[in-house]
């Protein structure tokens, strides 16, 4: 059984562009989150979806971040017009459901730089 | 909103040896699961081993054990005969047990452990 994936594993941009991650739950999870580590610190959560639906969006700024996980394909992380103070790791988990005895399982991360 | 404290940056052992890794957590629920990440240099997180509150037993994993004091909001985290493997970052993360509340983890900012040969 495949593990979380995320692609690509890193990404530089120059600011003022946008950046697009991806993440591929496991087989049979139809439940993604997304956390962002920056530098010397731990992970903050963003963004929790389902298929076609944001549940959760607490930890998500206001302004150029976007999330989407459709009916079909990868959920994607967007964000517009980067700046430097977005460069960080940002990590996908996916669960079974949303159950709070769901362990949420990691993908290996997107390292996103912006020049 | 909850809080999970490392307050060790940094920790140092033996080989072979045994090293407890702290974590504390403010919050008012009586019910959540705290878990353990493991966070190499590759940078996956790795799930280490899980607690649920309402259970008394302290959960164990192979040589990863951890000492669960409800009352005191500790969660530690006993590695025994350490191996040069264990090298890592470990993150102390807290999950609210309602499905209606949050649904992220909070994580402490780590504890870096590093193996002496």
């Amino acid at each position: 059984n495949a593990g979380v994936m995320q692609n690509p594993r890193h990404l530089v941009r120059r600011r003022g562009q946008e950046a697009r991650l991806r993440c591929s739950p496991m087989k049979g999870h139809s439940h993604v989150y997304w956390y962002r580590q920056l530098p010397e610190e731990g992970l903050k959560f963003m963004v929790y979806l389902q298929k076609e639906n944001i549940i959760d969006e607490s930890g998500m700024p206001k302004e150029r971040f976007s999330a989407e996980f459709p009916k079909e394909g990868p959920s994607i992380l967007r964000i517009q017009q980067v700046v430097r103070g977005d460069s960080a790791a940002y990590f996908c988990a996916s669960s079974p459901q949303r159950s709070s005895t769901d362990t949420q399982y990691f993908g290996p991360g997107t390292r996103l730089t912006v020049l | 909103a909850q809080t999970v404290t490392q307050s060790q940056p940094e920790m140092s052992v033996q080989e072979a040896e045994t090293v407890t890794l702290s974590c504390t957590y403010d919050t008012s629920e009586s019910d959540y699961y705290l878990f353990w990440y493991k966070q190499p240099p590759s940078r996956q997180m790795i799930l280490v081993i899980r607690q649920e509150a309402y259970k008394q037993q302290n959960a164990t994993e192979n040589r990863f054990s951890v000492n669960f004091q409800k009352a005191a909001k500790s969660f530690s985290l006993k590695i025994s005969d350490s191996q040069l493997g264990d090298a890592a970052m470990y993150f102390c993360a807290y999950k609210t047990f309602s499905g209606g509340g949050a649904d992220g983890l909070t994580f402490g900012k780590g504890t870096h452990l590093i193996i002496q040969p």
